[in-house]
């Protein structure tokens, strides 16, 4: 039963356009969803949040989404740069701090 | 502070063998977990303190499996009687306990042959 999924292993997508990197999730209890970032032989890095009560988080040009009816968040990367090429993972947490990964979706941003 | 530390970053053990590893988190941190990731997949959460308490364990872990905090600060965990399948890169990370943004050190990627 995995309750955080993202259904898209890789994205590719144009230097200067814009990367939509999607997530769903199952259980409505989670408090906090975040985005983190890997580079290849790197622990995964924070990269930006987003509080259950809230639909929308921006944080330079990162943007993330949150569709609490449909149990839907999306990261927006706008305009899109060759150094965000990672795998980007989603994340679920409760208060009490535990967090459940999504797999991963693999960001390619071609010059 | 330079971050989340992991040692070893790399460790090559005989099935059957016994495996410590540490972590060092940040020092101001409370929370300290440990995941292990495979191939194509995101961190899976195997157990996590608070200070020096053991707050909760996932149930995949096995009994082999063991992790502690004795002082609150570095944490270890220790894997008995290691099986091919335990190949993996096991990932620590700290946070303060009213942030659940997590700091993760590099992992420990570990093969069992």
């Amino acid at each position: 039963d995995q309750q955080v999924k993202q259904n898209s292993p890789s994205l590719s997508v144009q230097e200067g356009r814009i990367s939509i990197l999607n997530c769903d999730y199952t259980n409505s209890m989670f408090d906090y969803f975040l985005w983190y970032k890997k580079y290849p032989a790197e622990g995964p890095t924070f990269l930006i949040s987003i509080s259950s009560i809230k639909d929308k988080n921006e944080d330079g040009r990162f943007t993330v989404f949150l569709n609490k009816s449909a149990k839907h968040l999306s990261l927006h990367i706008v305009p899109s740069q060759p150094g965000d090429s990672a795998v980007y993972f989603c994340a679920a947490a409760t208060n009490a701090g535990k967090s459940t990964f999504g797999d991963g979706t693999t960001l390619t941003v071609k010059p | 502070d330079t971050g989340v530390s992991q040692d070893p970053r790399h460790k090559i053990t005989k099935r059957g063998q016994n495996v410590t590893f540490r972590c060092d988190p940040i020092s101001e941190h409370n929370r300290l977990y440990w995941y292990r990731q495979t191939l194509g997949q995101g961190p899976e959460f195997l157990t996590y303190f608070q200070n020096e308490a053991q707050l909760e364990k996932s149930r995949l872990l096995s009994d082999r499996f063991s992790a502690e905090r004795p002082k609150g600060s570095f944490s270890t965990l220790e894997i008995q009687r290691t099986e091919q399948g335990d190949s993996a890169m096991y990932l620590c990370a700290s946070s303060l306990s009213d942030n659940p943004e997590q700091y993760f050190g590099p992992g420990t990627r570990l093969t069992v042959t």
